[in-house]
């Protein structure tokens, strides 16, 4: 089946520093991946959606400067949050879609990486 | 632009009786899009529950099930008989039609918890 692997889980940073975070998929090929963040009380919200052989699109709020996307292959995509701060905690979540699969636009995501900024 | 409204905060539910989880949609696309309901458990990642692509169907997985009405543009997820395992979290979700888009929109999410 179509499994996500994502890490770490959990990340304690100091303000002003960078996190990195990692999203491998398994059993499919990923052909899009997208990152979400969930803020402490809020829902999921998409922060740009990478597809391999075009560019990233990134959604109103979040720019390629505060979180570049790395997505060099099928299987695998990173994303760092660069100099966080207390208002980019939260969990992350990558979602990686199945072309292969039946039609839906079912994204299958990862545990998720946790953001927490002291 | 799309959002998702279901039930806010918390539902407790008795061990096996029935549940409804309300969710609602709308969409600025002229395509009816695709709905989700996801659920995340305690101290797992996101899990897809079930998905229907096609207006006027309904999904069903784990004893769970959900209709897609366009007509009331709201897509409710029903279990007839809880169980305590299914205590978690469960997200509406969309996403507009498409093969290359990869976009879901989620609600707030809605706690359930089953209690013996």
């Amino acid at each position: 089946g179509a499994l996500v692997y994502q890490y770490p889980r959990r990340t304690i940073c100091k303000s002003g520093t960078s996190m990195r975070m990692e999203c491998q998929a398994v059993g499919f090929q990923a052909t899009s991946v997208a990152w979400y963040r969930q803020s402490p009380q809020k829902t999921f919200e998409l922060i740009a959606l990478s597809t391999v052989n075009s560019a990233i699109k990134y959604e109103q709020n979040f720019t390629q400067e505060k979180f570049p996307i790395s997505h060099p292959n099928l299987s695998f995509s990173s994303m760092t949050v660069l100099n966080a701060y207390l208002e980019d905690r939260g969990l992350y979540l990558c979602g990686a879609r199945d072309p292969g699969g039946s039609s839906g636009n079912t994204l299958y995501f990862g545990e998720g990486s946790r953001l927490i900024v002291v | 632009g799309d959002s998702v409204t279901q039930t806010e905060g918390q539902v407790t539910v008795s061990e096996s009786k029935s549940l409804i989880i309300n969710c609602t949609y709308s969409t600025t696309s002229i395509a009816y899009p695709n709905l989700f309901w996801y659920v995340r458990y305690p101290g797992e990642g996101l899990q897809l529950l079930l998905k229907v692509i096609t207006a006027g169907q309904k999904g069903s997985s784990r004893g769970f099930e959900a209709t897609y009405n366009k007509e009331t543009t709201s897509f409710h997820l029903q279990k007839a008989s809880v169980q305590e395992s299914d205590s978690a979290v469960y997200y509406c979700a969309l996403a507009p039609t498409g093969a290359n888009t990869g976009k879901l929109t989620f609600g707030h999410g809605t706690i359930l918890r089953v209690h013996p």
